[in-house]
């Protein structure tokens, strides 16, 4: 079974440091893997997504992941952190199967941004 | 464009009391259709998903059931509702059949509050 892990529920960081959050994933084949932020009361929003080819991914925000197939990661960073980037950010592997494809998620992590 | 409406955004109903939430998708033909819950510090938990009308899989035994009447209709229900209902209810899209490199479109969620 696949399966997601984020180290770190919370991540403290100064506006302008960089941003880095982990994600460890098990999958028993070739993963497709997203990033998703979430703002206070609002749905999950799409950062980025690896599903093959290039394995530093860039995404919206400023934000990119890079695919570490040994390491079995798929760390986000981003260079300089705004203030604005202060939300829950979700890692997820997808799950392809013969009656359609599930997301399991990793149980998120909280990024304070301090001014 | 694809788009995904949710509603209500927010609802708080006694312990007890029926529920009915409601998830359309526009711009798309026979989506896979997911319901999630957040609860309060927990992760993102898959309830249902659908990869057509009345073909409804159930990820979680509990109180709450689903149903797909219209291909881009999603409805979310419970006969009575429990404390631990409380939460933040997700409901999203993907592409349609066996393909894992969309990911999933959310709608900006229900915050159901059982008192």
């Amino acid at each position: 079974a696949q399966s997601v892990t984020q180290l770190g529920s919370h991540v403290s960081v100064s506006e302008g440091a960089l941003v880095l959050l982990r994600c460890n994933y098990s999958s028993s084949v070739p993963p497709y893997l997203f990033w998703y932020v979430q703002y206070p009361n609002q749905g999950l929003q799409l950062l980025l997504k690896y599903t093959t080819g290039a394995t530093l991914v860039k995404g919206i925000n400023g934000f990119e992941a890079e695919f570490k197939k040994s390491e079995t990661s798929f760390h986000l960073t981003k260079p300089s952190a705004h203030m604005s980037d202060a939300a829950e950010y979700f890692c997820a592997v997808s799950v392809v199967k013969a009656a359609g494809n599930k997301l399991t998620f990793g149980g998120g992590t909280r990024v304070l941004v301090k001014p | 464009s694809q788009t995904i409406h949710q509603w209500p955004a927010t609802l708080v109903q006694p312990v007890g009391s029926p529920l009915s939430l409601e998830c359309t998708v526009e711009g798309t033909s026979n989506p896979n259709l997911y319901w999630y819950r957040q609860a309060a510090g927990r992760g993102l938990q898959l309830l249902f998903y659908s990869i057509g009308i009345d073909q409804i899989s159930s990820e979680v035994p509990q109180n709450l059931s689903a149903s797909r009447p219209q291909d881009r209709q999603f409805i979310l229900s419970s006969k009575k509702l429990l404390l631990s209902d409380s939460g933040f209810y997700l409901c999203a899209w993907s592409v349609s059949g066996a393909l894992g490199n969309y990911g999933y479109t959310f709608g900006s969620g229900t915050r159901l509050t059982v008192v």
